[in-house]
């Protein structure tokens, strides 16, 4: 099956520091990725939908200038988190889908972030 | 009002046994799709099954089936003869929207159940 790797698989950082989370599909050009948050023990809230060379969508309630989101390539998503704080402590997961139309898509292993 | 509802926080099953894992959703869509994945405590998203509104078999991958109710609009997860390495926390997920459109493919998740299988 395809493959899509995140980087870094988890991170510790001071508070007011910006971290940067890396999607990468691996063997399949990703015309949409998708980034999620989740909670220990919680379920899967998506934050944003990122399409190559355009805006992300953002979901209504997540800050575009806290997550900023760049699809660059067909390949490459990343999701920065700026001037991080505890309360962005959290599992953050991103999946890609192959093409327009499929349903087909494939999660990254996620990156727990930990600020203190 | 939640989209998806998985009302069982957990579930207990014994090895080898089956066990049902409810997911009823919501949508004024016609064009759907539903899905089920496994996250071990690792945390990655292990895709299971998948099914279509407009497929008219029920989906089956393996010891996984789905049992897809349309009127009901629901969509449970049946795992046949359980092992050990299927305790984990299990979602059910669905898609809407119309192929093609930009935010295509954005699922929305249930709340999850724990699966607990024992020896």
């Amino acid at each position: 099956g395809a493959v899509v790797s995140q980087h870094p698989s988890w991170v510790i950082c001071k508070s007011g520091t910006s971290v940067k989370i890396e999607c990468r599909s691996l063997d399949f050009q990703a015309t949409t990725m998708f980034w999620y948050r989740q909670f220990p023990k919680q379920s899967l809230m998506l934050m944003a939908t990122s399409n190559e060379g355009s805006k992300a969508t953002y979901e209504q309630g997540v800050e575009k200038d806290k997550f900023l989101i760049n699809h660059a390539s067909l390949t490459l998503s990343t999701l920065t988190v700026t001037s991080a704080h505890p309360e962005d402590s959290s599992f953050y997961i991103c999946s890609a889908r192959r093409g327009a139309g499929t349903d087909t898509q494939y999660f990254g292993p996620g990156t727990r972030l930990t600020v203190l | 009002a939640q989209k998806i509802t998985q009302t069982q926080p957990g579930m207990f099953v014994q090895e080898k046994e089956a066990v049902t894992l409810d997911c009823t959703y919501d949508t004024s869509d016609q064009s759907y799709g539903l899905f089920w994945y496994k996250q071990p405590s690792s945390g990655e998203m292990i895709f299971l099954i998948y099914q279509g509104s407009y497929d008219e078999q029920n989906a089956t991958e393996g010891r996984y089936s789905l049992n897809f109710q349309k009127a009901r609009k629901s969509a449970n997860l049946v795992i046949s003869a359980s092992q050990l390495g299927d305790s984990a926390m299990y979602f059910c997920a669905m898609r809407e929207g119309y192929a093609g459109g930009t935010s295509y493919g954005k699922l929305t998740f249930g709340q999850g159940t724990i699966l607990t299988v024992h020896p």
